[in-house]
């Protein structure tokens, strides 16, 4: 079967620094997207990653591993507004995409 | 340059009845993709459609469901028959032609169903 795993939650302060982990199993493997939700929002696109390595984008960064099937979403200086779902995705051949079930992530005062 | 638009934002249906959902890509899209989400759970794919063609369907239930993107208006997904399982929201998104380079699917904020 493919499947996604990723930790149910999180919980950081403010201004800290968090990592989210997404290991993978999947039939076929394009790239590793990353996806943030609130809380009756929509799924916003934050990072995609093909090939190994990592990817700056602001305070947000993701880094892929192909040969380890992992990647994880790193979030800097946390704000509380951060406080939202996080959904690992991984594009498995064509244009089908599967989501892990998501990690809730709390950032407290 | 509007997003993607859903309608209607909240549906409720009695079981039995039919529900119809709406979706209209961002301008310039014509790959759609159709997703299902229970409460505190991931998206589940069901369907991806360019115009006029369903290009696959494999995460789409066999029966009740059905989904379409005609030449001209929105992409439409059926449910027929609705039952209690159905409730959920249900989200569209699309990407341009060629896909994105960064695989980026955007989203629209969804069709929260409620089946009573």
């Amino acid at each position: 079967g493919q499947s996604l795993e990723q930790p149910s939650e999180v919980t950081a302060v403010e201004g800290a620094i968090v990592q989210i982990n997404c290991t993978y199993q999947t039939s076929g493997f394009y790239g590793l997207s990353w996806y943030q939700q609130h809380d009756g929002g929509a799924p916003t696109f934050l990072s995609y990653n093909a090939l190994d390595g990592l990817e700056e984008t602001g305070r947000f960064s993701s880094f892929l591993s192909r040969s380890d099937s992992y990647g994880y979403l790193l979030l800097q200086e946390l704000q509380m507004k951060d406080s939202a779902s996080y959904f690992c995705a991984v594009r498995t051949g064509g244009f089908k995409t599967i989501f892990g079930a998501g990690t809730r992530l709390f950032v407290k005062a | 340059n509007a997003g993607v638009m859903q309608n209607p934002r909240h549906l409720v249906r009695r079981r039995g009845q039919e529900a119809r959902l709406r979706c209209s890509p961002m301008k310039g899209h014509s790959h759609v993709y159709w997703y299902r989400q229970l409460p505190e759970e991931g998206l589940k794919f069901m369907v991806y459609l360019q115009k006029e063609n369903i290009i696959d369907e494999s995460g789409m239930p066999k029966e009740r469901f059905s989904a379409e993107f005609p030449k001209e208006g929105p992409s439409i997904l059926r449910i027929q028959q609705v039952v209690r399982g159905d409730s959920a929201a249900y989200f569209c998104a699309s990407s341009p032609v060629g896909g994105s380079g960064t695989d980026e699917q955007f989203f629209g904020p969804g069709t929260r169903l409620t089946v009573l």
